[in-house]
């Protein structure tokens, strides 16, 4: 149990494009689902907590207007990234918990890479 | 800042051997959650510890951690090739979001 899948998996895209990542916990509802951005060889980096039904609460230092965080429903939570630049090429990985996570384990997606030309 | 430390920062061992690996934090925790990452992947969760427990198993895995020192150690007992991953500890403090921190890379060599 506790599966979580992102889509897409890659993708590449246009400098000045949007790109929205989606984030689905399969198998449980999700009261909460986070986003993280890695870099090559880094860690994560925490870009934003969402609940369902209410806006994002952002890490200082992430731009809200850039990164739109929608979490419409108990099982899906998307990412936007606007008007995107290649300095926006990262890794982006969700993860979610809920009740049947006891709100402790975060359950990661596989990631999406995104490369901005 | 990243509130967790992990070292060392790569590793690489023979296959049969163990493998720890350390991490440390600065502020008090509820808990301490180990994950792999395998290279371009998502996290698997490995292990939590909370803050009132000392040590901890799941099947190869052996968990410490020292509230005092604020540190945790994550053993791999006689390691696989399929072990080769970056291992991650995360703390959980008052609030349910994660903090990671840089990871250890560990290669096992068949």
């Amino acid at each position: 149990g506790a599966v979580v899948s992102q889509h897409p998996s890659w993708v590449i895209c246009k400098s000045g494009t949007s790109v929205k990542i989606e984030c689905r916990s399969l198998d449980f509802q999700a009261t909460t689902m986070f986003w993280y951005r890695q870099f090559p060889k880094q860690s994560l980096m925490l870009m934003a907590t969402s609940n369902e039904g209410s806006k994002a609460t952002y890490e200082q230092g992430v731009e809200k207007d850039k990164f739109l965080i929608n979490h419409a429903s108990l099982t899906l939570s998307t990412l936007t990234v606007t008007s995107a630049h290649p300095e926006d090429s990262s890794f982006y990985i969700c993860s979610a918990i809920g009740l049947a996570t006891l709100q402790e384990t975060q359950y990661f997606g596989p990631g999406t890479r995104l490369l901005v030309l | 800042s990243q509130q967790g430390e992990e070292d060392p920062q790569a590793l690489s061992i023979q296959e049969g051997e163990n493998a720890t690996m350390n991490c440390s934090y600065k502020t008090s925790i509820n808990n301490l959650q180990w994950y792999r990452q395998n290279s371009g992947r998502g996290l698997v969760h490995l292990i939590l510890i909370r803050s009132n427990e000392r040590e901890k198993h799941s099947g190869r895995l052996r968990v410490t951690l020292d509230t005092s020192k604020k540190s945790s150690s994550l053993l791999i007992t006689a390691s696989r090739a399929a072990d080769t991953a970056s291992y991650f500890c995360g703390t959980q403090g008052g609030s349910e979001k994660l903090v990671f921190g840089k990871g250890t890379k560990l290669t096992v060599n068949p």
